[in-house]
């Protein structure tokens, strides 16, 4: 069935490192992929999506790219901040309304 | 920035109780969702909600599990008679059209513990 592998955390970096958390998906046909971002006491918030292969989804300085051929969907970010300290949830869409989701990496920003 | 709205945040009941979750989905959005994440493991689907009835659901919606709208805000999650594995975060979520095009919105969840 349906699955998304995301690396396991924690991850730790100093503040303005370079970050990457890997995210590989099995799925049939081309599903929607997204990162949501969960900070302490908060829900869920989107961060970005892609729809289809090649896509590149950013915002706030996150970016990750839809690869079809290595069924992946790495987030990066060039510059971390203290701020960006939270938990990354991988998910693709399955069907019309059912998200499958990635078991989270946790991210530490030390100052 | 409009909000999903999730009340209580924290909910402790007895095994065998009958609990409900309640949830304001933002106003405007059609399409209504539960999810929940077990300590520890996956978020996992439950429901989603279109239309006034139930458009799709996971094994792990049985029958002790309902969903309803009973006004023109709130969206519910009711669990009849509720066990110990019960206890996870219950997060409730909507969406504008089907979700992969608009991506869905979260609330910041219901932590329910069963005692």
């Amino acid at each position: 069935g349906d699955s998304v592998t995301q690396m396991e955390g924690p991850v730790t970096l100093s503040e303005e490192a370079f970050l990457t958390i890997n995210c590989t998906y099995t799925a049939t046909g081309y599903p929607s992929l997204f990162w949501y971002v969960q900070y302490p006491g908060e829900g869920l918030q989107l961060l970005l999506k892609a729809t289809k292969a090649d896509d590149k989804g950013s915002n706030k300085g996150f970016e990750a790219t839809y690869r079809k051929e290595t069924t992946s969907f790495h987030l990066e970010k060039g510059s971390v901040q203290v701020s960006d300290s939270a938990v990354y949830f991988c998910a693709l869409k399955r069907s019309n309304y059912q998200l499958i989701w990635g078991a989270g990496t946790k991210l530490i920003i030390k100052p | 920035e409009p909000e999903v709205t999730q009340t209580p945040s924290h909910q402790v009941t007895q095994m065998g109780q009958e609990v409900i979750l309640r949830c304001v989905p933002i106003s405007n959005h059609l399409y209504f969702y539960w999810y929940r994440q077990i300590l520890g493991q996956k978020v996992e689907f439950l429901v989603s909600f279109y239309n006034n009835e139930i458009s799709e659901k996971s094994e792990i919606f049985d029958d002790q599990f309902s969903v309803e709208r009973p006004d023109g805000s709130n969206f519910t999650l009711k669990i009849r008679s509720t066990k110990l594995e019960d206890s996870a975060m219950y997060f409730c979520a909507s969406s504008e059209g089907q979700g992969g095009t608009y991506g869905y919105t979260f609330g910041s969840g219901t932590r329910l513990t069963v005692v």
